[in-house]
């Protein structure tokens, strides 16, 4: 696609269920990141990959959250237990090297209810 | 840790009038600096960045120079348009040219009137 996408838009989950959220880069992109933005803050970061690896997942809050990239592509943020503090928008992002700019995607507005 | 921080909105204006929205930042090594805007709807879009000292950023008539003395990065843009309603983030990468973990103030929301 043109851009990079980012599935479902909504979503809505009860505290203690288990959610994916999808995210589609754009072709060709190797650096993909994610990021989570809370009401009235702007974007922190959260796990970035280079390919199929996790370079760095220092911002991922705790054990609950796990992201994977198995072809290099599509990558998968996964949240397990979830609690109402986890009700966010999360934002993924590709660029075609680390040092390039990041395209980000329109966003996953989760609802923990 | 490496911060940012930048005036809090909403920002009101009238089409045609002057814009600063300030933005300073707190970083150890050499960080790039970036500007995004969200408009309604949309993702997030980068709208100028400056990797070093001195550079200035500049797109769609916005401006914004590194200034690591007194560490900000200001946007300003002379005669703001109904089309430039968005929120504005500041940001930094702590890398030199890079994308990589960025750190983005909490936003700036512009209202420009006709």
């Amino acid at each position: 696609g043109a851009g990079v996408s980012q599935t479902p838009s909504n979503k809505v989950t009860e505290k203690g269920k288990y959610v994916e959220l999808r995210c589609d880069p754009i072709s060709g992109h190797t650096a993909l990141y994610w990021y989570r933005q809370s009401l009235g803050q702007g974007p922190e970061f959260l796990i970035y990959f280079q390919g199929t690896g996790a370079a760095d997942d220092s911002g991922l809050p705790n054990d609950r959250f796990f992201a994977v990239r198995p072809e290099g592509s599509v990558s998968t943020l996964k949240i397990q237990r979830t609690e109402r503090g986890d009700s966010a928008v999360y934002l993924c992002a590709s660029s075609i090297e680390v040092n390039t700019e990041a395209f980000f995607g329109q966003g996953t507005r989760l609802t923990v209810v | 840790g490496d911060s940012v921080t930048q005036m809090e909105g909403p920002v009101t204006l009238s089409e045609e009038a002057f814009l600063t929205i300030n933005c300073t930042y707190t970083a150890t090594g050499y960080p790039s600096l970036f500007w995004y805007v969200q408009y309604p709807g949309e993702g997030l879009q980068l709208l100028l960045k400056a990797t070093k000292a001195d550079d200035k950023g500049s797109n769609k008539g916005f401006e914004a120079t590194y200034r690591k003395e007194t560490t900000s990065f200001h946007l300003e843009k002379g005669s703001v348009q109904v089309s430039d309603s968005a929120v504005y983030f500041c940001a930094l990468s702590p890398a030199p040219d890079s994308s990589y973990k960025l750190i983005f103030g909490s936003g700036t929301r512009l209202l420009v009137r006709p």
